[in-house]
């Protein structure tokens, strides 16, 4: 089954320093790995996708199969970035990892 | 539409008494997912639907819980007999499966059971 594991329920930084939200998986095939994003009293929306090798609001995410991991990773914070991020291993049917909390401290 | 549409966007209702949310994907998805967000916790996956396949129910948490789907369009999801442990916001989502493009969420439903 594929699975998704997000280590960390709450991070919290300070507003310019680097932030990293783990997420590990576990299943075999190529992974389609994507992040979202659930700012607060927004709906919940779709970050950035690894097919796609893209930024979106400053982070980035490599797929790293050795590890087996697509952590989620920015150099320096800014408090709008304070939201919920999920991992989520594929597009298709499939479970959301528990999500972390990341408070972004001024 | 130009996004998933959820309605209502609120309901509160007794405790005992049967509700009905609505989905409305964006039109040509033909996967639709339904999940339940407590109060400061994640995802918690109930029910898929793909195309004219047999839906997933695997995520529904008891046989108060039911969904239906008429073909790729509108999904209702009811809890009969509702408890305040239903009490929830519930999230729908669409995508266009194999493209790569993800989810497309709903604003969700925010139940509370009194």
């Amino acid at each position: 089954a594929q699975r998704v594991t997000q280590p960390e329920k709450l991070l919290s930084v300070f507003k310019g320093a680097p932030v990293e939200l783990k997420c590990n998986y576990s299943y075999s095939g190529s992974p389609e790995l994507f992040w979202y994003v659930q700012y607060s009293r927004q709906r919940l929306q779709l970050l950035l996708r690894h097919i796609s090798r893209e930024s979106i609001k400053g982070f980035t995410a490599d797929l790293n199969k050795g590890e087996t991991s697509f952590h989620l990773k920015k150099p320096f914070a800014q408090e709008e970035d304070s939201a919920m991020y999920y991992c989520e291993p594929n597009a298709g049917k499939s479970t959301f990892g528990d999500g972390t909390t990341l408070t972004v401290k001024p | 539409g130009a996004g998933v549409s959820q309605s209502p966007s609120n309901k509160v209702t007794e405790k005992g008494k049967d509700v009905e949310l609505r989905c409305d994907p964006i039109s040509g998805h033909t996967a639709l997912y339904w999940y339940r967000q407590r109060l400061g916790q994640g995802l918690e996956f109930l029910i898929y639907f793909q195309g004219n396949s047999a839906p997933d129910k695997s995520g529904l948490p008891s046989d108060r819980f039911s969904a239906e789907r008429t073909g790729e369009s509108v999904s209702t999801l009811t809890i009969q007999r509702t408890q305040q442990e239903d009490s929830a916001v519930y999230l729908c989502a669409s995508s266009l499966m194999g493209d790569g493009n993800g989810y497309t969420f709903g604003s969700g439903t925010r139940l509370t059971v009194v």
